[in-house]
């Protein structure tokens, strides 16, 4: 199947860190990817990950990758108001030309 | 600005007319997507064009969409007796060649269509 999946909603506090998880059920994805969308605008690309890591470190970004049990996560430390967004995890696949295939979003919801 | 560039930002149609969105990629991209996106979902793969050459396209994409990228610079994507399940947010991105397989894509800000 092409499914990814995400929890649609987390809410943290300002300082603290974010956890969001994202499933994917095709084994043979081989880059994972982190997009954030605020409202209005488009799409940006946060990180990504190819399928042999297990581990990526960006700023305060950190992606864990767990190809066992096809689980992806972007721990945001440190969060911020102005990373309230929604937060898209996305897969590409070998010989899929490499389009994207969405998860639905996780809205993360910062407050003070 | 040399980000992708959508035109219109916003749609409004009656059902049944035909609409033409047009996306101006990054100058030295030649991958070309366009998605679709409904409210609390995720974007959707319609179709991709790598150059001039239309390559793939999803069965999301039925006989009333058609796309377009002449001369492997901008791209059109045309909805013919538009639907009222049409309405949705039409992105488009492009992305560079890159040696590694990843797919760097930057997308447009989307043209949203309401079909009424």
């Amino acid at each position: 199947g092409e499914d990814v999946e995400q929890s649609l909603f987390l809410s943290v506090r300002e300082g603290d860190s974010s956890v969001i998880n994202c499933t994917y059920t095709d084994s043979s994805s081989t880059y994972l990817y982190w997009y954030k969308q605020e409202p209005g605008a488009g799409l940006q690309l946060l990180t990504y990950i190819f399928s042999n890591m297990d581990m990526k470190q960006d700023q305060r970004l950190t992606v864990l990758l767990n190809k066992k049990d096809k689980h992806l996560s972007l721990r945001i430390a440190d969060t911020q108001t102005g990373d309230s967004a929604i937060y898209f995890c996305a897969e590409s696949r070998s010989g899929g030309y490499n389009k994207l295939i969405f998860g639905a979003g996780t809205r993360l919801a910062v407050h003070p | 600005d040399t980000g992708v560039s959508q035109d219109p930002r916003h749609k409004i149609t009656k059902r049944g007319q035909n609409v033409t969105f047009r996306c101006d990629p990054i100058s030295e991209h030649n991958r070309l997507y366009w998605y679709r996106q409904t409210l609390g979902q995720g974007p959707e793969f319609l179709t991709y064009f790598q150059n001039e050459a239309q390559l793939e396209k999803s069965r999301l994409l039925s006989d009333r969409f058609s796309a377009e990228r002449p001369k492997g610079s901008f791209s059109t994507l045309e909805i013919q007796r538009t639907e009222q399940g049409d309405s949705a947010m039409y992105l488009c991105a492009s992305s560079p060649p890159r040696g590694d397989g990843s797919t760097e894509a930057f997308f447009g800000q989307g043209t949203r269509l309401t079909v009424v």
